[in-house]
């Protein structure tokens, strides 16, 4: 069974930095591209970020390059995400998720809460 | 980036009546890279459709989806309780991938 769980989440002040992980399991990790998609309270959904199978190509949305970095440790089946100069904007909960054969988002983790207050 | 609009934004119907919910791009998705996904509160989305008519695993065929180009829906013949949640619709054909905001499905 494929499944993806979030941590690192919590509560930190405006400029703080966090490393939020997804640890995958119940598939080849190693061979699919992977994203980060985050929802702010009451909001839909949004695109953040996006790494290739191997780790060598990523992208990120306009409002969060330059702050944020996308990685992959394919040893361990884990992503990360590294959310570094955090604004009160950036309080959401973050999603990552795996990109099946046919590049659509076929599974989901649980997310993992952000909340950047003073 | 493709923009994707959702209409309408709230619909509420009974259980039993047929739910048609529409995502419309502003450019056209090609191969169809169009995918739909239902939230329910306190949860994760999970895929519905892909490729804009291709049901993923383990969804009932009451759900359906239809189109090309630039227009897509989401059909639900026949309301369950557990069907009333948000839907997105995604187009994953062209970074950044974007989501409609979404239609908020609720009982009448």
């Amino acid at each position: 069974e494929v499944q993806l769980v979030e941590s690192g989440g919590g509560l930190v002040q405006p400029g703080g930095s966090l490393r939020l992980s997804c640890a995958a399991s119940g598939f080849t990790f190693s061979t699919h591209w992977m994203y980060w998609v985050r929802q702010a309270p009451g909001k839909g959904l949004v695109w953040i970020s996006r790494i290739t199978d191997d780790g060598r190509s990523t992208t990120y949305a306009d409002s969060v390059k330059g702050r944020f970095t996308i990685s992959r440790d394919n040893a361990k089946n884990t992503l990360y995400l590294q959310m570094n100069s955090l604004r009160a904007e950036d309080t959401a909960v973050y999603y990552c998720a795996r990109a099946s054969p046919t590049w659509e988002n076929d599974h989901w983790g649980q997310g993992t809460l952000v909340t950047v207050s003073s | 980036e493709i923009e994707l609009t959702q209409s309408p934004g709230t619909l509420s119907l009974s259980p039993g009546e047929r739910a048609t919910l529409s995502c419309r791009a502003s450019q056209s998705v090609s191969s169809n890279y169009l995918a739909w996904y239902q939230q329910k509160p306190g949860q994760a989305p999970s895929l519905l459709i892909y490729g804009a008519s291709s049901r993923a695993t383990g969804i009932p065929d009451r759900f359906s989806g239809s189109g090309s180009g630039t227009d897509f829906t989401l059909t639900i013949s026949r309301l369950e309780p557990e069907d009333f949640a948000v839907y997105y619709c995604q187009q994953y054909v062209s970074s950044p991938r974007t989501f409609g905001q979404g239609t908020k499905l609720e009982i009448k």
